[in-house]
């Protein structure tokens, strides 16, 4: 059985600071993505990661995909009150498989 | 492009009724949908993967009779929580993949239900 272990799952900052979210597994996947979901709404596709090594910016955010395709890490720097949300990764191994999430909570 | 919407986007209903929430794509032709349960808090679970005109498969411990789940068109999928109880209180959450080589899928909006 894949898994993705996710972790923090729970973060709480203060605006200005940096963080980093880590996604880990044993397994092999052919891409990863990184989603965002608010409240009460489906998740939002941010990014994703395909060739291990991979490294791909979006503003203040940056994503990185493990040489070995097992693992990702998402970096945001300066942390602002809108980055607050849940920030899932998900595998590609036939399905998405999803890790548990890290609910991120950014103060002003 | 590629939006995916849910229908009702809320449900309360009473224990021991059927539930059926909708799932489209807009603007394209979806040949494979996702269904998916999420828990307050907590990550995204999947339930079934269905594939226009066959049946569903389900993951493990997910119950068939329980939740119907018919993918009639290319465009609409349907789930539907048959004789509800208050333990499937959940957000559902649809995806739809055009079967495009990337296997992108687009999620729904959601559906929350509540039995009481």
């Amino acid at each position: 059985t894949q898994l993705l272990e996710q972790s923090p799952q729970f973060l709480s900052i203060q605006e200005g600071e940096n963080l980093t979210v880590y996604c880990n597994s044993s397994s092999v996947f052919s891409s990863l993505q990184w989603y965002r979901q608010e409240p009460g709404e489906g998740p939002v596709l941010l990014v994703t990661v395909v060739t291990g090594g991979e490294v791909k910016k979006l503003k203040r955010l940056t994503f990185q995909f493990g040489d070995a395709r097992k693992d990702s890490s998402l970096h945001i720097t300066a942390a602002q009150p809108g980055d607050t949300g849940l920030y899932l990764c998900a595998g590609e191994g036939g399905k998405l498989i999803f890790g548990q999430g890290t609910e991120l909570s950014v103060k002003p | 492009g590629a939006v995916v919407s849910q229908h009702p986007s809320r449900v309360i209903c009473k224990s021991g009724t059927s539930v059926k929430i909708e799932c489209r794509s807009l603007d394209f032709q979806a040949t494979t949908m996702f269904w998916y349960r999420q828990f307050p808090k907590q990550s995204l679970m999947l339930m079934a993967t269905s594939n226009e005109g066959s049946k569903a498969t389900y993951e493990q411990g997910v119950e068939k009779d329980k939740f119907l789940i018919n993918h009639a068109s290319l465009t609409l999928s349907t789930l539907t929580v048959t004789s509800a109880h208050p333990e499937d209180s959940s957000f559902y959450i649809c995806s739809a993949s055009d079967g495009g080589g990337t296997d992108t899928q687009y999620f729904g909006p959601g559906t929350r239900l509540t039995v009481l």
